[in-house]
């Protein structure tokens, strides 16, 4: 009964193929977001959705683009790779800006 | 100059030794106040969620909130190998277009030795 769910957990891909990444919770919460973590464990937000609403959407390339078909659903899909994009990506969760839970989280590496 | 401050480490310290964690930060806004746990190759686990200022504990673990200064603390009493994980102070306004938006320090990466 995991409460924030990732798929996949690895995912290894070519400079300039798109990819997503897909995130659930089960925790009933109307928030979710994404999260970006560097090499050097520095994590960053890339956006929120709070009740499938786009609330926060910080300068991230327009090749991210969040999709959220549902409150319990929040995916990532990128466009054109590039090198600089290999990190984790952690999706999270909260009810309304309170406590937010994270997933296990989603490595991906750009050759 | 980064909105939260927070030395990297390593920390090494032996079992059973008291851990002192710090955040500074320069936002004034920040109202709440967070610790996270990170484990190897796992997802950040919420550890310590506060309000304000003050103090709050919860088992070996105490947080502390000093809004004056813009430092917070995590301790961990009576350290154990398991607590060997890296330590991440988080914040947020928790208003307007920040809304839920966290703000985390860099990391502390802490090893307990038996």
């Amino acid at each position: 009964d995991t409460a924030v769910s990732q798929t996949p957990k690895y995912l290894v891909t070519q400079m300039g193929n798109d990819k997503s990444i897909k995130c659930e919770q089960n925790l009933g919460h109307d928030t979710m977001y994404w999260y970006k973590q560097d090499s050097k464990k520095f994590l960053k937000i890339m956006f929120s959705y709070n009740n499938k609403e786009l609330i926060i959407n910080e300068t991230v390339p327009n090749r991210f683009s969040p999709k959220s078909p549902d409150k319990a659903h929040l995916n990532l899909h990128i466009n054109s790779l590039e090198l600089g994009d290999s990190a984790v990506y952690f999706c999270a969760s909260s009810l309304s800006a309170g406590r937010q839970f994270f997933g296990p989280g989603t490595r991906l590496t750009v050759l | 100059q980064k909105e939260v401050e927070q030395d990297p480490g390593p920390l090494s310290v032996p079992e059973g030794a008291i851990v002192s964690l710090n955040c500074t930060y320069s936002n004034s806004a920040f109202q709440y106040f967070m610790w996270y746990r990170q484990y190897s190759r796992k997802g950040p686990e919420l550890l310590m969620y506060t309000y304000s200022s003050g103090n709050k504990e919860d088992g070996r673990f105490t947080a502390q909130v000093d809004k004056s200064s813009k430092y917070i603390s995590l301790f961990i009493r009576d350290s154990q190998p398991s607590d060997s994980a890296t330590y991440l102070c988080a914040m947020s306004d928790a208003g307007g277009t920040s809304y839920g938006k966290l703000t985390f320090g860099q990391g502390t990466i802490l090893t307990v030795h038996p």
